[in-house]
């Protein structure tokens, strides 16, 4: 059973501090890996995704991977109230037969305090 | 470039109707994956198609079931409905790349969603 672990939160961070989301996946075979931010009663949009270990950086926002650890990351720097959401972390895996499948964690609430 | 766009947005049903959902890719995406989301449960994958044919299943009974067109639009189906499936239902579309190791051709991109209530 292919498993993405984040921690439920609520994540509390002032405004304008380094918010830290984190996602471990039990699955080593898992090859690319996505980021999500999910506002309440609304569909998950795309933050980054990141397949190559080390660190990827967009804007104010950085995904980081360590394939040995099986660890995700995503920092938020200069965090927002705009900024408070659930943030869901996935890995794309291998399924079998040819296919590839993708599973979610239940996300991590992020709320930022003005 | 439009996004992906389902409908119906909100439907209330009764318990042992059916249900049928749609939606249309991004243009140029061939893949379309459904996603059942529940505050318990998370997003749980239902069925991915690709191509007009599924090519991945999640654990989900058979009153579920779906199929995708040659236009790559695809619909879902939940029949005999039960009140444990209101949820918010997710279609997301990607381009369906199965390369080993690219993250872009495997990028899903998720519609607004429809919300389904069972009473």
């Amino acid at each position: 059973q292919k498993e993405v672990e984040q921690n439920s939160g609520p994540l509390s961070v002032p405004e304008g501090a380094i918010a830290s989301l984190n996602c471990t996946y039990s699955d080593r075979g898992s090859q690319s890996f996505f980021w999500y931010r999910q506002y309440s009663g609304k569909s998950p949009e795309l933050i980054m995704s990141i397949y190559s270990n080390g660190d990827k950086e967009d804007g104010r926002f950085t995904a980081q991977l360590n394939k040995a650890s099986q660890y995700v990351s995503l920092l938020i720097r200069d965090s927002q109230p705009s900024d408070s959401a659930t943030y869901l972390c996935a890995a794309l895996a291998y399924s079998g037969a040819g296919s590839y499948q993708l599973t979610f964690g239940k996300g991590t609430k992020l709320s930022v305090i003005p | 470039k439009a996004g992906v766009t389902q409908t119906p947005r909100y439907l209330i049903k009764t318990r042992g109707q059916q249900v049928t959902l749609s939606c249309s890719p991004i243009s140029g995406h061939r893949s379309v994956s459904w996603y059942q989301q529940t505050p318990g449960q998370g997003l749980q994958f239902l069925f991915e198609y690709f191509s007009e044919t599924q090519r991945n299943k999640g654990n989900f009974p058979g009153r579920f079931s779906g199929r995708q067109f040659s236009n790559s639009r695809s619909e879902m189906n939940v029949s005999t409905l039960e009140l444990g499936d209101s949820a918010l239902y997710l279609c997301a579309s990607s381009l369906g790349d199965r390369d080993r190791g690219r993250a872009d051709g495997n990028t899903i991109y998720f519609g607004e969603g429809s919300w389904l209530t069972v009473v």
